[in-house]
C-alpha cells in the first residue's frame, strides 16, 4: 500500500460544479499537509496548506481529519483555469523529515 | 527573486551513457532536493540535502545514481550508465526549512529535466 494515496480521476466537471478530492495516508507519523498543483507538463506549485481546523482560501477548502488519517481539497465554482493535477503531500518525521507526494489526481473543467 | 534553475531542459540519449543534471536553487534555501517523476505519478524522492550534507539517500539507486552538493549552493545528479526505465522528470526542489527538527514548509520546484533513454 502506497503512504499517500489518491483517487487518479479524470475528474470531468463542467464550469462552476463543485469537485471534491480525497486523500488518505497511511503513516500516524505525519505531521504537515499540503495541497499542491501541476498543470501539464509543469512543476508543481504549492496550492494551499491544510491544517486540523480546516482552511479556505478563496474557492478552495482543505479538511484534515487525523483520526482517519484522510485529507480532502473542496473546490467550488469551478473555473477551466482549474484544470490541472493536484497532488496531495505529507510530511512525516521518522527520524528526520520526509516529504511524500501522492500520484494525483486529473481535473478536467469543461465548458 | 530568481526562482529554482534546472539545466538542461530536455535530453535524450542512448542507454548505457552518462547524462547530468544542474540545479541551482533559490538563494538562501539550504535545503535542497531531487526527485524524480514519471508519467502519471507524483514526484518520488531520491535524495534531500542540508547545505552540503546528504541527509536522506535512502530512495537514490546507488549503482548508477549519483549526486553532489559540494559547497551548500548548487547541485548535480549524474547517472551513469543511464537505463531505459530511468527515462522521466527530474525535479529539482529547495525550501528555507526543513532542516533538523524543523518540519519542511513550501517547496519551490524547478521546470525539471526532461529525460529521454533510447
Amino acid at each position: 500500500r502506497k503512504e499517500v494515496e489518491q483517487d487518479p480521476g479524470p475528474f470531468n466537471v463542467p464550469e462552476g460544479a463543485t469537485v471534491a478530492f480525497n486523500c488518505t495516508y497511511s503513516n500516524s507519523a505525519s505531521q504537515s499537509f499540503f495541497w499542491y498543483r501541476q498543470d501539464c507538463r509543469k512543476e508543481p506549485k504549492l496550492l494551499m496548506s491544510v491544517y486540523s481546523s480546516g482552511n479556505e482560501d478563496g474557492r478552495f477548502t482543505a479538511q484534515l481529519n487525523r483520526a482517519s488519517q484522510y485529507i480532502s481539497l473542496l473546490i467550488r465554482d469551478s473555473k477551466l483555469s482549474d484544470s490541472a493535477t493536484y497532488l496531495c503531500v505529507v510530511n512525516k518525521n521518522t527520524g528526520g523529515f520526509k516529504t511524500i507526494f501522492g500520484a494525483g489526481t486529473r481535473l478536467f473543467v469543461k465548458a | 527573486e530568481a526562482g529554482v534553475v534546472q539545466s538542461p531542459r530536455y535530453k535524450i540519449i542512448e542507454k548505457k551513457q552518462p547524462v547530468a543534471f544542474w540545479c541551482n536553487p533559490i538563494s538562501g534555501h539550504n535545503t535542497l532536493y531531487w526527485y524524480r517523476q514519471n508519467l502519471g505519478q507524483g514526484p518520488e524522492l531520491l535524495i534531500r540535502y542540508e547545505n552540503e550534507e546528504a541527509v536522506d539517500d535512502s530512495q537514490l539507486p546507488k549503482d548508477r545514481f549519483s549526486a553532489e552538493r559540494l559547497k551548500g549552493v548548487d547541485s548535480t545528479l549524474k547517472i551513469q550508465p543511464a537505463e531505459l526505465g530511468d527515462s522521466a522528470v527530474y525535479l529539482c526542489a529547495s525550501s528555507s526549512r526543513g532542516q533538523g527538527a524543523s518540519p519542511p514548509g513550501e517547496l519551490f520546484f524547478g521546470e525539471g529535466s526532461r529525460l529521454t533513454v533510447l
